[in-house]
């Protein structure tokens, strides 16, 4: 079975700063997606950054970035220059690839995040 | 950029009713799902839909729920019977292939 985590509940962040949301995960599957979803207050979901297990580099998608430590089973989205837009919930979520398996998503409880201005 | 949507945007039905949840996915995408989020929780996987057939479900996903696409454009989620407990947002979502899926703006169910 997989589970992620994400240990932070809340986080604050300064407007213009970066701030790091953490995300570990467990699978036994060596073929797996890491994906990270924005829910803004109006309840939808928005996608915002994939990382494949066999994928070289770390996923960037403009000020996001993923910060993919295999070993350590961590996936952490990087959000870069935040803006007040940026106040929303964030997901953490994953899915096998292995030959067979549903496509289904399992997510974290999500961290919410607020921008100060 | 083709989006995911669903109507109504929010149901408030009476314990007991049926309803019926609509989605028109991306249309040229082939996998489709339905999840919940119940008020203040995660999202959790309901079931998914790939050629006219139910590829996994979960289970959450009991006899009161079936889907269907009626007619190769809508993708809908019908519960039988609504207990109190199914009050959440209902996600659909869509994919290609095997890669990202993408969301709809969400049912709020509210049942009374």
């Amino acid at each position: 079975a997989q589970k992620i985590t994400q240990t932070q509940p809340g986080m604050f962040v300064q407007e213009k700063e970066a701030v790091t949301l953490d995300c570990t995960y467990d699978t036994s599957d060596p073929s797996y997606g890491l994906f990270w979803y924005k829910q803004p207050s109006s309840g939808e979901m928005i996608f915002l950054i994939y990382q494949g297990s066999y994928d070289q580099q770390n996923a960037t998608e403009g000020r996001y970035s993923l910060n993919f430590q295999k070993a350590r089973k961590s996936a952490n989205l990087v959000i870069s220059a935040s803006q007040l837009g940026d106040s929303a919930m964030y997901f953490c979520a994953m899915r096998v690839i292995s030959s067979g398996s549903a496509r289904q998503l399992t997510f974290g409880s999500g961290t919410q995040l607020t921008v100060l201005p | 950029e083709p989006e995911v949507t669903q109507t109504p945007s929010h149901q408030v039905t009476q314990m007991g009713q049926e309803v019926i949840l609509r989605c028109v996915p991306i249309s040229n995408h082939l996998y489709f799902y339905w999840y919940r989020q119940i008020l203040g929780q995660k999202v959790e996987f309901l079931v998914s839909f790939y050629n006219n057939e139910i590829s996994e479900k979960s289970e959450i996903f009991d006899d009161q729920f079936s889907v269907e696409r009626p007619d190769g454009s809508n993708f809908t989620l019908k519960i039988r019977s609504t207990k109190l407990e199914d009050s959440a947002m209902y996600f659909c979502a869509c994919s290609a292939s095997w890669d990202t899926q993408y969301f709809g703006p969400g049912t709020r169910l509210t049942v009374l």
